[in-house]
């Protein structure tokens, strides 16, 4: 069965500066992709960020970087230049061949961007 | 290109009761997926349908159904309602939910069971 793990359920970061938040996961599944998702307090799930489990590189979406380290399975989630409105939850995600593609959610973890 | 649209936006039942949600996926997306979204469980996976067809299913009880039509709309449905049942659901869609491809989320039905 797949696992996604979010050891932090809530962080503060100032406005400007970068921040990091973690994820790993558990698979015995040879080939996955990896997601990241943004869901403000309106209740929308906005897609960040895509890594495939045999990318040689890591991913990137103007802001939004993943820190992707397939031996430690870990997926972590890089956001710079943090603006007020990155102030929301951040889902990690994954789905695998083996189970379907069946979307398996992290618990979150709440990020307040401080002025 | 519209994004997944979920209608309606808000509901509220009384236990017992039977409740229907509807979502619209992207223009082109075959594949639709529904979550339940609660404070104490977190996003839980209900089903996913592909072609009109069943392909996965989460671990809910047989109250929670859903179906897919030809044009890849999809409608879920929980009858007897119960106060556990208040989330909110999320629709979501991609092209044929093969492994790399990315869901994008419908802005949900928030339910709540009185």
């Amino acid at each position: 069965a797949q696992k996604i793990t979010q050891t932090q359920p809530g962080m503060f970061v100032q406005e400007k500066e970068a921040v990091t938040l973690d994820c790993t996961y558990d698979t015995s599944d040879p080939s996955y992709g990896l997601f990241w998702y943004k869901q403000p307090s309106s209740g929308e799930m906005i897609f960040l960020i895509y890594q495939g489990s045999y990318d040689q590189q890591n991913a990137t979406e103007g802001r939004y970087s993943l820190n992707f380290q397939k031996a430690r399975k870990s997926a972590n989630l890089v956001i710079s230049a943090s603006q007020l409105g990155d102030s929301a939850m951040y889902f990690c995600a994954m789905r695998g061949r083996n189970t379907g593609n069946q979307f398996y959610f992290g618990t979150g973890t709440s990020l307040t961007v401080i002025p | 290109k519209a994004g997944v649209t979920q209608t309606p936006r808000y509901l509220i039942k009384t236990r017992g009761q039977q409740v229907t949600l509807s979502c619209s996926p992207i223009s082109g997306h075959r594949s639709v997926s529904w979550y339940q979204q609660t404070p104490g469980q977190g996003l839980q996976f209900l089903f996913e349908y592909f072609s009109e067809t069943q392909r996965n299913k989460g671990n809910f009880p047989g109250r929670f159904s859903g179906r897919q039509f030809s044009n890849s709309r999809s409608e879920m449905n929980v009858s007897t309602l119960e106060l556990g049942d208040s989330a909110l659901y999320l629709c979501a869609s991609s092209l044929t939910g093969d492994r790399y491809n990315e869901q994008f989320f419908g802005p949900g039905t928030r339910l709540t069971v009185l």
